[in-house]
C-alpha cells in the first residue's frame, strides 16, 4: 500500500532563517506531488505541485521555492522565512486527478 | 469557473441531529466530487465521493447527495456524534483540471 511521510512535524523558526520540508512517498511511482499550506482555521491553499522529477509549477506568487530530486521526494524550502510563512503544511500525492492523499502535516511557526 | 463554494463556514449540531454542508460549482467538466475530513492538527483524509452519474452516495451515516441540473453538491451526516467534529472540505476535479476545494466547514457536534 501507498504511504506518504511528511517531517519535520512541528518547527519554531526565526525571521530570515532557512526552511527546509521533506516528503517522501512509497508504494507507488511516478506519482503527482503537491505541497498546499493552510493558515490557522482556513482553507488549503495549493502552493506547488509536481508532475515528474525537475518540473515544478507554482501557484502562488512568494519567497517559497519546491524541488523534486527524486520521482518520490518532493521538498519544499525558503532561503528566508517571514512572519506570514507561518502555518501548517501540508504535502500530497496522487496518481490520477481524482483523488489527492495527503501526509500529516507539518507546523511552522515563524517568530 | 474555477471555484468550489461551500456553506456554512462553521456548524455547530446537537449530538444525533442531522449535519448538513452545501458546495456549489461552475465548471461543466468537473466529473469527480470528493469530501474530505481533517481532524485538528491531522492532514484531510478522503471521507466520500461521488460522480455525476448518480444523485446519491451513501457510506454508513455519511451521504452524498448530487444535483447535476443545479451544479450542486452535499454531504449530510446523519446520528451526528462528537466524535465527526472536524473540518469537512468540498472539492471537485474533472477533464485536465487539478482538484480544487471548498473553504471547508467547521463541524461542532455537542454532546
Amino acid at each position: 500500500s501507498q504511504t506518504i511521510h511528511q517531517w519535520p512535524a512541528t518547527l519554531v523558526q526565526p525571521v530570515g532563517s532557512p526552511l527546509s520540508l521533506e516528503c517522501t512517498v512509497e508504494g507507488t511511482s511516478n506519482p503527482n506531488l503537491y505541497w498546499y499550506r493552510q493558515a490557522a482555521g482556513r482553507g488549503l491553499q495549493l502552493l506547488f505541485y509536481s508532475v515528474g522529477i525537475g518540473q515544478i509549477s507554482s501557484e502562488v506568487p512568494q519567497n517559497l521555492s519546491a524541488s523534486r530530486p527524486q520521482d518520490r521526494q518532493f521538498i519544499l524550502s525558503s532561503k528566508k522565512l517571514l512572519l506570514s510563512d507561518s502555518g501548517f503544511y501540508l504535502c500530497a500525492w496522487t496518481q490520477s486527478l481524482n483523488t489527492i492523499y495527503f501526509g500529516e502535516g507539518s507546523w511552522l511557526t515563524v517568530v | 469557473q474555477q471555484q468550489v463554494k461551500q456553506s456554512p463556514q462553521s456548524l455547530i449540531v446537537q449530538k444525533g441531529g442531522i449535519s448538513i454542508i452545501n458546495c456549489a460549482y461552475e465548471n461543466t467538466a468537473f466529473d469527480y466530487f470528493p469530501w474530505y475530513q481533517q481532524f485538528p492538527g491531522k492532514g484531510p483524509a478522503l471521507l466520500i465521493a461521488i460522480r455525476p452519474d448518480v444523485s446519491e452516495k451513501k457510506e454508513g451515516r455519511f451521504t452524498i447527495s448530487f444535483n447535476k441540473s443545479a451544479k450542486q453538491f452535499s454531504l449530510h451526516i446523519m446520528d451526528s456524534q462528537p466524535g465527526d467534529s472536524a473540518t469537512y472540505f468540498c472539492a471537485a476535479t474533472g477533464g485536465s483540471e487539478k482538484l480544487v476545494f471548498g473553504k471547508g466547514t467547521k463541524l461542532t457536534v455537542n454532546p
